[in-house]
């Protein structure tokens, strides 16, 4: 199993451009999400999904688009960077509740350095 | 929204002390309280969690502690190591279309010195 993936490790875009960071797990997760995190601001939710074709906006959802279009994958789409979307991402599983027992861990993936220009 | 403080956000100990983290939440719907540690350059990892009907769950030299009528909820390390410091968040989660939905505090940066 290699969990949680995500690539790039780094990038470096200028103002405007626009890019997409992948996710993947091989858990079959049902649950799948996007987290920024800035300095002294913690973990802050971007986009969720519970499932293939679905998903919601989390916390600070402007600027980004996702999709999911299978249980495995579920990439963030930046459409026009900022310099305020400079950021570390983390991608997220986990699996549906189960009523009396199993686990609601949520794995992270290794993260992606962001750095807008 | 659900809103998480956590406090404090640095906490500096010599190693063989006890180090306390408290966090407060603000929606009563919230039922699962995980706790992640976040070394320097790493991916959040799981510690330990508690659920609303628990009040109390230790894990070795970690404890969580929950008080669901006070909306508050802390984690405690005895005998600090070095390999203790890291970044620590709590999340109070609330159970959406079958899943469990964090939000996470600030975070606390825990230092042992040895």
């Amino acid at each position: 199993n290699a969990g949680v993936t995500q690539t790039p490790k780094f990038q470096v875009l200028k103002t405007g451009q626009s890019m997409t960071l992948q996710c993947a797990q091989d858990m079959n997760h049902e649950y799948m999400s996007w987290y920024r995190q800035d300095p002294g601001m913690g973990l802050r939710l971007i986009h969720y999904s519970v499932g293939a074709g679905i998903t919601d906006q989390g916390e600070v959802p402007n600027g980004y688009n996702v999709s999911r279009s299978t249980t495995e994958d579920f990439p963030l789409r930046l459409l026009s960077a900022a310099p305020s979307q400079t950021s570390v991402y983390f991608c997220a599983s986990s699996y549906h509740h189960r009523l009396g027992g199993g686990t609601d861990t949520q794995y992270f993936g290794p993260g992606t350095r962001l750095t807008v220009l | 929204g659900e809103n998480v403080e956590q406090h404090p956000s640095t906490l500096s100990v010599q190693e063989g002390d006890s180090a306390v983290i408290k966090c407060t939440y603000s929606d009563s719907a919230s039922n699962y309280f995980p706790w992640y540690k976040q070394e320097l350059g790493k991916r959040p990892q799981l510690i330990i969690d508690i659920r609303s009907n628990v009040g109390e769950k230790k894990d070795q030299r970690i404890a969580v502690t929950l008080n669901k009528t006070a909306k508050h909820f802390s984690l405690h390390i005895t005998e600090t190591q070095p390999e203790d410091s890291a970044v620590y968040f709590c999340a109070a989660s609330i159970l959406a279309g079958g899943s469990y939905i964090p939000t996470f505090g600030r975070g606390t940066s825990l230092i042992v010195h040895p």
